[in-house]
């Protein structure tokens, strides 16, 4: 079975800082994807990044990217030069094996940029 | 702009009362998700529709049924509330671009 592993809670920096959330996460399926998703306090997810297994670079969207170790299994999101509105839950998921592609997710990590 | 709406932002319930949580895309999407949310445990899947009338147990389907009659619209229905459902209720829709996510409904069964 799949499993997400975020062990991070809670996280606290620094505006205009960069952060780390990690990720690591347990798959047998030998092609695979890993999404990052963000929460406001409003409840919507956010999507913001997405890396396949097998891409050659780390995927990169703005002020987001992800650290993507494939052997060690982890797929860190670094966000660069923090803002006062990223504070939110920052949740990473990856699609079940099989059909439709159900996603699972971490226990997530709420992150508060302090002024 | 492709939305998926959940017509209740914040919920309250008795006990024992029989919830209804709509869920309605406009993406043409065949896959519908139904997901609840707490702290430290992250999103959980319940049910998971692939079409209509179409339906398909997650991980924690126990107190919940699913009914999806149009394929634009997926509810959860809580046959009995009882207070350990009370938590936040997120639903999706996932088509060709990915995955989108309602605002969610926020349920308190007292």
């Amino acid at each position: 079975a799949q499993k997400i592993t975020q062990t991070q809670p809670g996280m606290f920096v620094q505006e205009k800082e960069a952060v780390t959330l990690d990720c690591t996460y347990d798959t047998s399926d030998p092609s695979y994807g890993l999404f990052w998703y963000k929460q406001p306090s409003s409840g919507e997810m956010i999507f913001l990044i997405y890396q396949g297994s097998y891409d050659q670079q780390n995927a990169t969207e703005g002020r987001y990217s992800l650290n993507f170790q494939k052997a060690r299994k982890s797929a860190n999101l670094v966000i660069s030069a923090s803002q006062l509105g990223d504070s939110a839950m920052y949740f990473c998921a990856m699609p079940r094996i099989g059909g439709a592609q159900k996603l699972v997710f971490g226990q997530g990590t709420r992150l508060t940029i302090n002024p | 702009d492709v939305k998926v709406t959940q017509s209740s932002r914040y919920l309250v319930k008795r006990t024992g009362e029989k919830v209804f949580l709509e869920c309605v895309q406009d993406m043409d999407h065949e896959n519908m998700f139904w997901y609840r949310q707490d702290p430290g445990l992250g999103l959980r899947l319940i049910y998971f529709s692939y079409d209509v009338k179409m339906k398909e147990k997650g991980d924690i389907p126990e107190g919940y049924s699913v009914s999806r009659e149009k394929k634009e619209r997926f509810s959860l229905i809580l046959e009995s509330a009882s207070t350990n459902q009370t938590s936040m209720y997120l639903c999706a829709s996932r088509g060709v671009n990915g995955y989108t996510f309602g605002s969610g409904t926020r349920l308190t069964v007292v």
